[in-house]
């Protein structure tokens, strides 16, 4: 079963920030957070990760809580084309055990709106 | 550069067949990851290779069965074929079998089975 938390429906409109929330309560100390989206008919796309401090890159920024049971996605600027299935995945990252596997739960669709 | 590739597209069977997909991942990577997603969720986990080895296994059939290439493509077996198995196979390529490396997917595969 996932491990997170996401609301099942948002919408937002273009050109305004959206922001997604995933609640991890039961997270592990060494856990990550992983977004990926899914947009409609192809195979999901990885968005940013992140341990405990806030991360950005050229897609979205991810705020994580400092008791790290809950985060959020924040798409700054949403366009037409960020319509899409957002997933909040937690794995650990490392170590010979971990087979890599992302569990993914159903996801919030995010539907941005003209 | 090439992203992972999959094939075949779209795929009808009936019940009690058996299929063959395919996986090509990303040059350099050493690492195939199989999911199913039926439609309305989110993607499971069948299988992960990563030198030709398996390295894990998700909660599905003996039916299922999966195999890496000395070149590191991949195939995914599913055998006497239910309506069930209907759905959307993904393939995920990566560098390493654990770690922060992050997963590509591919297109995917639409089998129906009538």
């Amino acid at each position: 079963d996932a491990k997170t938390t996401q609301p099942t429906s948002m919408d937002c409109a273009e050109g305004r920030a959206a922001n997604l929330p995933c609640n991890h309560s039961t997270i592990s100390g060494n856990e990550y957070v992983y977004w990926y989206r899914q947009i409609h008919s192809q195979g999901p796309q990885y968005i940013i990760h992140g341990l405990k401090n806030n991360e950005t890159n050229e897609m979205a920024s991810l705020i994580i809580t400092e008791d790290r049971k809950s985060s959020t996605l924040i798409l700054p600027h949403a366009t037409l084309r960020d319509t899409a299935v957002y997933y909040c995945i937690v794995r650990v990252a490392g170590g010979s055990s971990n087979t890599g596997k992302l569990i993914f739960g159903q996801g919030t669709t995010l539907q941005v709106k003209p | 550069d090439a992203g992972v590739t999959q094939s075949p597209t779209h795929l009808i069977k009936t019940r009690g067949q058996h299929v063959t997909l395919r996986c090509s991942p990303i040059s350099g990577h050493k690492s195939v990851s199989w999911y199913q997603q039926v439609l309305g969720q989110g993607p499971q986990f069948i299988f992960q290779y990563y030198e030709k080895e398996e390295r894990g296994r998700g909660n599905f059939p003996d039916r299922f069965s999966a195999r890496q290439f000395p070149n590191y493509s991949s195939e995914l077996n599913v055998n006497a074929l239910l309506l069930g198995d209907s759905a959307l196979y993904l393939c995920a390529s990566s560098q390493w079998s654990s770690g922060f490396n992050e997963q590509f997917f591919g297109p995917g595969t639409r089998l129906t089975v009538l």
